[in-house]
């Protein structure tokens, strides 16, 4: 099944710093890659994602970014600001396999003043 | 994206009970999942709740300790039952359709005491 590592586990920025969040996946049939956001007592919630046929996606200060050769994408947040401070997961869903999502690790990132 | 609803948003159990956590959405959607999400970890998908017939379980959940119910494409529950410390969690209700995205309830904070 599919397996999705995420580094690193903790991350700590300044304010107005850029945040960069990586993640591998070892399926290659894996075609759709969410990313979520996890505030303290709230459920996840989607806030950027990539499909296989697209190399790159831009919403205004985050942009994710897809290798599919390495099989690795990332997450970049710039001008970060405190309440960009969560829990942040990647995922990754095949096509086929019950639109199930396979999630790593998570990344705490915290943007300090 | 979908409007999930899910009660109780939290509940302290006594070991040996059982809790059903219910989960509605705003409109009709093809898949409905439940995660569990143990404190400080990453999501691990239980089961996908299939409607008009039984769930599919993950490798490691069994239907005797979550049974599932999914009546409608709105609607489903999840149980929790003979309930031990190890299962103090939250717990993740998800929906979506074949290639789209995946949107997540606030979640249900279990402690069982």
């Amino acid at each position: 099944g599919e397996n999705v590592e995420q580094h690193p586990s903790t991350l700590s920025v300044q304010e107005g710093d850029s945040a960069v969040i990586k993640c591998t996946y070892s399926d290659s049939a894996s075609n759709y890659f969410p990313w979520y956001k996890q505030e303290l007592g709230k459920g996840p919630q989607l806030i950027i994602d990539i499909r296989s046929n697209v190399g790159e996606k831009k919403d205004q200060r985050i942009a994710v970014t897809l290798n599919k050769t390495a099989k690795h994408f990332s997450l970049h947040i710039t001008e970060t600001q405190p309440e960009d401070s969560a829990v942040y997961f990647c995922a990754a869903r095949a096509t086929g396999g019950g639109n199930k999502l396979t999630f790593g690790t998570g990344t705490q990132l915290k943007v300090e003043l | 994206s979908a409007v999930i609803s899910q009660k109780p948003s939290r509940d302290i159990c006594q070991r040996g009970t059982s809790l059903t956590i219910q989960c509605q959405v705003d409109s009709q959607v093809t898949m409905m999942f439940w995660y569990r999400q143990q404190p400080g970890q990453s999501l691990t998908l239980i089961a996908t709740a299939n409607q008009g017939s039984e769930a599919t379980y993950e490798s490691g959940f069994v239907i005797d300790k979550f049974p599932i119910s999914r009546p409608n494409l709105t609607f489903s529950t999840l149980t929790v039952s003979n309930m031990s410390p190890e299962d103090s969690s939250i717990y993740l209700c998800s929906v979506g359709s074949p290639n789209t995205e995946a949107f997540f309830g606030q979640g249900t904070r279990l402690t069982v005491v």
